[in-house]
């Protein structure tokens, strides 16, 4: 079954700390994935994707097949990054299967 | 322009009721999709629509569960006879077509069954 794992409920790190918030999946073939965030108080909205190969408010996220990950990284941590962080991927049949997410904390 | 928005924000209904959920996606997108986002999980597919039928539908959990999309903009998702495990934060998504395009959500609309 295609399936996303986020194994981190909270992540908490203090202000220009790096951050990885991991994110593993299961399909068989080549994946199309994708980082959803959830600021407080806000909408869920779509932070990356893999395609693109971009970095956004310095996040970035490299897919890696052999290991079948998908981690997010961000080198220094700022407060405004606290948020509720959603990995998605999508599946066989064209629908967006999101992991369980993953609430980061960043201590000032 | 306006982003998706839900109505209402909260709807609080007794066990056997019948409620609608509402869903006004972007001006010009023509994908709209429902998910469904218990506490501690991720939102969750429910049904998908690609103009005004419903592409996808496989996401629905039972026959209580219906969603509408009449003249391809506004949805509806209907729930007869709500049962407490009912209770989420139903999410409404849009986007210009295709799951590859990014999808913009809604507010979101809390459901609680009493």
């Amino acid at each position: 079954a295609q399936r996303v794992t986020q194994p981190e409920k909270l992540l908490s790190v203090f202000k220009g700390a790096p951050v990885e918030l991991k994110c593993n999946y299961s399909y068989s073939g080549s994946p199309e994935l994708f980082w959803y965030v959830q600021y407080s108080r806000q909408r869920l909205q779509l932070l990356l994707r893999h395609i693109s190969r971009e970095s956004i408010k310095g996040f970035t996220a490299d897919l890696n097949k052999g290991e079948t990950s998908f981690h997010l990284k961000k080198p220094f941590a700022q407060e405004e990054d606290s948020a509720m962080y959603y990995c998605a991927l999508v599946d066989n049949t064209d629908k967006l299967i999101f992991g369980t997410g993953t609430r980061l904390q960043v201590f000032p | 322009g306006a982003g998706v928005s839900q109505t209402p924000s909260n709807k609080v209904t007794e066990k056997g009721k019948y409620v609608e959920l509402r869903c006004d996606p972007i001006s010009g997108h023509t994908a709209l999709y429902w998910y469904r986002q218990s506490l501690g999980q991720g939102p969750e597919f429910l049904i998908y629509f690609q103009g005004t039928g419903a592409a996808d539908d496989s996401g629905l959990p039972n026959d209580r569960f219906f969603a509408v999309r009449p003249e391809g903009s506004v949805s509806t998702l209907k729930i007869q006879r709500t049962e407490r495990g009912d209770s989420a934060v139903y999410l409404c998504a849009s986007s210009l077509g295709g799951v590859s395009n990014e999808q913009f959500f809604g507010p979101g609309t809390r459901l609680t069954v009493l």
